[in-house]
């Protein structure tokens, strides 16, 4: 069966470009997440979806971030206006169910924002 | 707040030798998880093993094993009879009983076998 997708893996924007970063989780899985990886770092959290609702999202670093899970598969985060900063690798993970079960992750997307 | 620890940021061994990375965690959770996961060269994060705090008991698995000590607060991976393929970057993660349950990971520790 497939993992977890991510794309583009590799972006590069522009200072004030806004950008789309893909997952697409395991099939079936209930439960959605997306980190960000600072280079030398471990992952942070950033949101959380169960399903298609956004449960937690006390990670996301600013307004400019937004993350959305419409049909409760495919997730898109959204950064508006890129700054240097943000800069990173922004990892999802699926996992099966809702309790505390392992995390599957997907490659990444590395974002530069020049 | 959770916090894990992982002072080791890059080890070297010789393949064939046995080594441990240390992580060391902090919760005020009763109940919480923890987990190993390791991460290649390609960058994607390879779960290892979970671990809940009701459960000390030491794990074994092929030539990796597990120390799990509540009383120190301590997680500990070791690796034996290391090979070069073992040569990754290893984050421990620790994950609580809020809503969301997401990780929260160490820095890392790069472990680099050499031939």
């Amino acid at each position: 069966g497939a993992g977890v997708s991510q794309s583009p893996r590799y972006k590069v924007a522009k200072r004030g470009q806004d950008v789309a970063l893909r997952c697409d989780p395991i099939s079936g899985h209930v439960s959605l997440f997306w980190y960000q990886q600072a280079l030398g770092q471990g992952p942070e959290f950033l949101t959380y979806f169960q399903n298609e609702a956004q449960l937690d999202k006390s990670g996301l670093p600013s307004d400019r971030f937004f993350a959305e899970r419409p049909e409760g598969s495919v997730s898109t985060l959204k950064i508006q206006r890129t700054q240097q900063e943000d800069s990173a690798v922004y990892l999802c993970a699926s996992s099966l169910g809702t309790g505390t079960y392992e995390q599957y992750f997907g490659p990444g997307t590395r974002l530069t924002v020049t | 707040a959770q916090k894990v620890t992982q002072a080791q940021t890059e080890i070297s061994v010789v393949e064939k030798e046995d080594v441990t990375l240390d992580c060391v965690y902090e919760t005020r959770d009763t109940t919480y998880y923890l987990f190993w996961y390791k991460q290649p060269p390609s960058g994607e994060l390879v779960f290892l093993i979970r671990r809940n705090s009701f459960d000390e008991q030491n794990e074994i698995s092929g030539r990796y094993s597990w120390n799990f000590q509540k009383s120190t607060s301590s997680f500990n991976f070791t690796i034996t009879a290391s090979q070069v393929v073992d040569s990754a970057v290893y984050f421990c993660a620790l994950s609580g009983l809020g809503p969301a349950r997401q990780l929260t990971f160490g820095s890392g520790t790069q472990l680099t076998v050499l031939p």
